[in-house]
């Protein structure tokens, strides 16, 4: 298994840009999440989903987007980037609900100018 | 929401020497504590957790300590080798509370000194 994958590794947007993170994973995983982590800090959540056709927001959902229509897919969206939205982003899938095992992704390292 | 803490942000210690992370966190229903370890340029990595029904866990040199009258929780390392230097990250999490992902603390920088 390759376990949770991400694309782009590495990405420069200019501001008011729009860009897709994918996230696959391969472990028939049905909740999933995406987290950013800025430097110096934890992750905070973004948005997660719970199986597919089922998405919800986190900690910090503003100016993002996201859609669940497979169970192995839950790409992230950026509609009109910012200089805020510079961070590392981590796809992360689970079993279940909020005891079970997080597994991350490599993460995507976003730099907005 | 949950809030949680975490203590020092900076921790430097002698190779051999143990290590201590605290955590505390806000919400009382919560019921599900894990550790990632993070290396430079890497993804956050389980290496032990603990759920509200026990008061320590041990994984050969790293042990996780509960109290949750207190609502606090510790990451123990003995005899620390320079491989555990990384970012650690305590996390908390309710059961029932939906599928709202982890609550991670700022993280602890640990360097081993050889």
């Amino acid at each position: 298994n390759a376990g949770v994958t991400q694309t782009p590794k590495f990405r420069i947007l200019k501001i008011g840009q729009s860009m897709t993170l994918q996230c696959t994973q391969d472990m028939n995983h049905n909740y999933m999440y995406w987290y950013r982590q800025d430097p110096g800090m934890g992750l905070k959540l973004i948005y997660y989903s719970v199986g597919a056709g089922i998405t919800d927001k986190g900690e910090v959902p503003n100016g993002y987007n996201v859609s669940r229509s497979t169970t192995e897919d839950f790409p992230l969206r950026l509609e009109l980037a910012a200089p805020s939205q510079t961070s590392v982003y981590f796809c992360a899938s689970a079993t279940g609900g909020n005891q079970e095992t997080q597994y991350f992704g490599p993460g995507t390292r976003l730099l907005v100018l | 929401g949950e809030n949680v803490e975490q203590h020092p942000s900076t921790l430097s210690v002698q190779e051999g020497d143990s290590a201590v992370i605290k955590c505390t966190y806000s919400d009382s229903a919560s019921n599900y504590f894990p550790w990632y370890k993070q290396e430079l340029g890497k993804r956050p990595q389980l290496i032990i957790d603990i759920r509200s029904n026990v008061g320590e866990k041990k994984d050969q040199r790293i042990a996780v300590t509960l109290n949750k009258t207190a609502k606090h929780f510790s990451l123990h390392i003995t005899e620390t080798q320079p491989e555990d230097s990384a970012v650690y990250f305590c996390a908390a999490s309710i059961e029932g509370g939906g599928a709202d992902g982890l609550t991670f603390g700022k993280g602890t920088h640990l360097i081993i000194q050889p």
